[in-house]
């Protein structure tokens, strides 16, 4: 099946400093990619929906120049998260999807990347 | 408010019995209903997606219903085994143009020896 590679796995960084992280699908093109931050024992919060050559699209309270995305190819979007707090430490999860025609698409996730800010 | 609603919370159960996790929505209008598990530290991954006109999905041990009139569904895994042991989230599509997904809070299930 479909793969989504998201890198890095886990980073720990103090505050004030960047991170960015990778999402890449490896055998599909995606037109669209999703990023998602889940707390402990929480669902998943989708925080931003980007399409490729063009800006993201934000949800309301998600601070767009705080976490900075970038879809610039149809295999790779990263989502850096800009002088980073420890209110920032949190799961953060990438899916991408084949076509944004079709909503019975399947989404396919990355493995996800935890984030703890010093 | 578009909501999705899971029940229980968390799960116990032992090594080969079934169980099944309920999943009641408000999403309208609708699209699709997904289940997926979620290892510890992983990001999901999808059991079946069904639209309103499919009942039921099949999965090798996981078996999802729908029923688009009561707007509930459920998933029942057959002869649990140790690995079965995860969340497992309903997200349900919206039917408006853009559709965002709809997560539930996920079922903690852990199946032990």
């Amino acid at each position: 099946g479909a793969v989504v590679s998201q890198h890095p796995s886990w980073v720990i960084c103090k505050s004030g400093t960047s991170v960015k992280i990778e999402c890449r699908s490896l055998d599909f093109q995606a037109t669209t990619m999703f990023w998602y931050r889940q707390f402990p024992k929480q669902s998943l919060m989708l925080m931003a929906t980007s399409n490729e050559g063009s800006k993201a699209t934000y949800e309301q309270g998600v601070e767009k120049d705080k976490f900075l995305i970038n879809h610039a190819s149809l295999t790779l979007s990263t989502l850096t998260v800009t002088s980073a707090h420890p209110e920032d430490s949190s799961f953060y999860i990438c899916s991408a999807r084949a076509s944004s025609l079709r909503p019975n698409e399947k989404l396919f996730f990355g493995s996800g990347t935890q984030l703890s800010v010093l | 408010k578009n909501q999705v609603e899971q029940s229980p919370q968390s799960l116990i159960i032992l090594e080969g019995k079934n169980c099944t996790l309920q999943c009641n929505y408000t999403v309208s209008p609708f699209s699709n209903l997904r289940w997926y598990k979620q290892d510890t530290g992983r990001g999901p991954v999808s059991l079946t997606i069904m639209t309103f006109s499919e009942n039921t999905k099949s999965n090798g041990r996981y078996t999802a219903t729908l029923d688009a009139d009561t707007k509930q569904s459920s998933l029942h895994i057959t002869a649990s085994q140790l690995s079965d042991s995860a969340s497992y989230i309903c997200v349900v599509r919206g039917g408006n143009q853009g559709g965002k997904l709809i997560f539930g809070q996920g079922t903690e299930l852990s199946v032990k020896p």
